[in-house]
């Protein structure tokens, strides 16, 4: 139990297009969830808090226009970089936190590698 | 600020017992975890501390002092497979936002 499913793994764009990236709980209910960005050999960076059926809390220096996420219902979580740079590739991870058990432990997605050329 | 340290790299052989160390500085506590990330994988959650003590998972053991902002990720009878990045992450609030270390890079030699 406890899998999280992130779509597409890879996707490649083109500057000034948006790209969507879904974060699905699959047998689980998630009132929360989280996305992380993540360079070559690096941590994971908060990017900001999901909460179903409110707006999401973004981390310091995140900027929430170009970085849309919408926490649509207890399952989904998606990700939409706006007006995407070359700067913008970078590998984001999400992850959820199953409402049934404590908080402490999260489940990652795969994690989808954003190219933008 | 936010910050937590932990290696860069750790290598030891097969059956081996390696530690990582941590040490954290947050504006927030409730816990401290362990992830493992191989190559272009997910990270795995691996252990947790909420109080002082060890916690012992299989193989796997985890230490918090809270009085010293210091854990440590203990890891026995070493394996190929054990071959990873390991994060220590800060649990920095109730909903379970975790602040991530920079990772060790634990290499398994035969």
């Amino acid at each position: 139990g406890a899998v999280v499913s992130q779509h597409p793994s890879r996707v490649i764009c083109k500057s000034g297009t948006s790209v969507k990236i879904e974060c699905r709980s699959l047998d689980f209910q998630a009132t929360t969830m989280f996305w992380y960005r993540q360079f070559p050999k690096q941590s994971l960076m908060l990017m900001a808090t999901s909460n179903e059926g409110s707006k999401a809390t973004y981390e310091q220096g995140v900027e929430k226009d170009k970085f849309l996420i919408n926490h649509a219902s207890l399952t989904l979580s998606t990700l939409t970089v706006t007006s995407a740079h070359p700067e913008d590739s970078s590998f984001y991870i999400c992850s959820a936190n199953d409402r049934g058990r404590r908080a402490t432990e999260a489940f990652f997605g795969q994690g989808t590698r954003l190219t933008v050329v | 600020g936010q910050s937590l340290e932990q290696p860069s790299e750790v290598t030891a052989v097969e059956g081996a017992i390696v530690q990582i160390n941590c040490t954290y500085q947050t504006s927030g506590f409730y816990g401290l975890s362990w992830y493992q990330q191989h190559d272009g994988g997910a990270p795995t959650f691996l252990s947790y501390n909420a109080l002082d003590g060890l916690e012992e998972t299989g193989r796997f053991s985890s230490f918090l002092s809270r009085s010293d902002s210091y854990g440590y990720l203990l890891l026995q009878e070493l394996q190929m497979k054990d071959s990873a990045s390991y994060f220590c992450a800060v649990i920095r609030g109730s909903q379970g936002n975790l602040i991530f270390g920079k990772g060790t890079k634990l290499s398994v030699k035969p």
